[in-house]
């Protein structure tokens, strides 16, 4: 079964500042997605960014960029001028892919992100 | 704007009650999911579903169980509430073809147990 690590409970950033959030996975399958969530204190759950493990180039949104290492199974999430808004928990997740229908998602147990002004 | 809609925000109901946490989506999409979420636990899957009248267990499905009888509304049914039950519930669609879609989430409900 595949499972999600995200190894820090807990992270702090200044206002302005880059902070790399990290997560790791273990899957056999060569093929899959994988995603960051934020979810802020409203606990509307908000897809940040998107990487397709087929693709070598790391997806980028905006101020949030990752860095997708599939060899070491490495799924880091970058969040450059970090903002007050930014502060929330963040969720790493991954889905296989399936013949005819969708993969549940997997997630990691999350990230809780403070950001200091 | 799509949107997937849980019925209650925040619930409390007593040790023993059945209770339904309904979850409708308006994107007809062929797949949906509850979630449980604890802290320091993350998202773990109860149930889901990926055609009407289907669903498959997920990996916590004891205690619950689900019905989904017309496309767009997915139920999630606790027979006897039990207070380690208490916790948030989130519910989240997909389309069938999946690919690099992102889940949509409910805004989740908050069930306490007592």
């Amino acid at each position: 079964a595949q499972t999600v690590t995200q190894s820090q409970p807990e992270m702090s950033v200044q206002e302005a500042e880059t902070v790399t959030l990290s997560c790791t996975y273990d899957t056999s399958e060569s093929d899959y997605y994988l995603f960051w969530y934020k979810q802020p204190p409203s606990r509307q759950m908000i897809l940040v960014i998107r990487q397709e493990a087929y693709k070598q180039q790391n997806a980028t949104e905006n101020r949030f960029s990752v860095n997708f290492q599939k060899a070491a199974k490495s799924f880091s999430l970058k969040i450059s001028d970090s903002q007050l808004g930014d502060a929330a928990m963040y969720f790493c997740a991954y889905r296989g892919l399936r013949q005819g229908g969708s993969e549940k998602l997997v997630f990691g147990k999350g990230t809780k992100l403070t950001v200091n002004p | 704007d799509v949107k997937v809609t849980q019925s209650s925000r925040y619930l409390v109901k007593r040790t023993g009650e059945k209770v339904f946490l309904e979850c409708v989506q308006d994107m007809d999409h062929e797949n949906m999911f509850w979630y449980r979420q604890d802290p320091g636990l993350g998202l773990r899957l109860i149930y889901f579903s990926y055609d009407v009248k289907m669903k498959e267990k997920g990996d916590i499905p004891e205690g619950y169980s689900v019905s989904r009888e017309k496309k767009e509304r997915f139920s999630l049914i606790l027979e006897s509430a039990s207070t380690n039950q208490t916790s948030m519930y989130l519910c989240a669609s997909i389309p069938s073809q999946g690919g690099s879609y992102g889940y949509t989430f409910g805004s989740g409900t908050r069930l306490t147990v007592v």
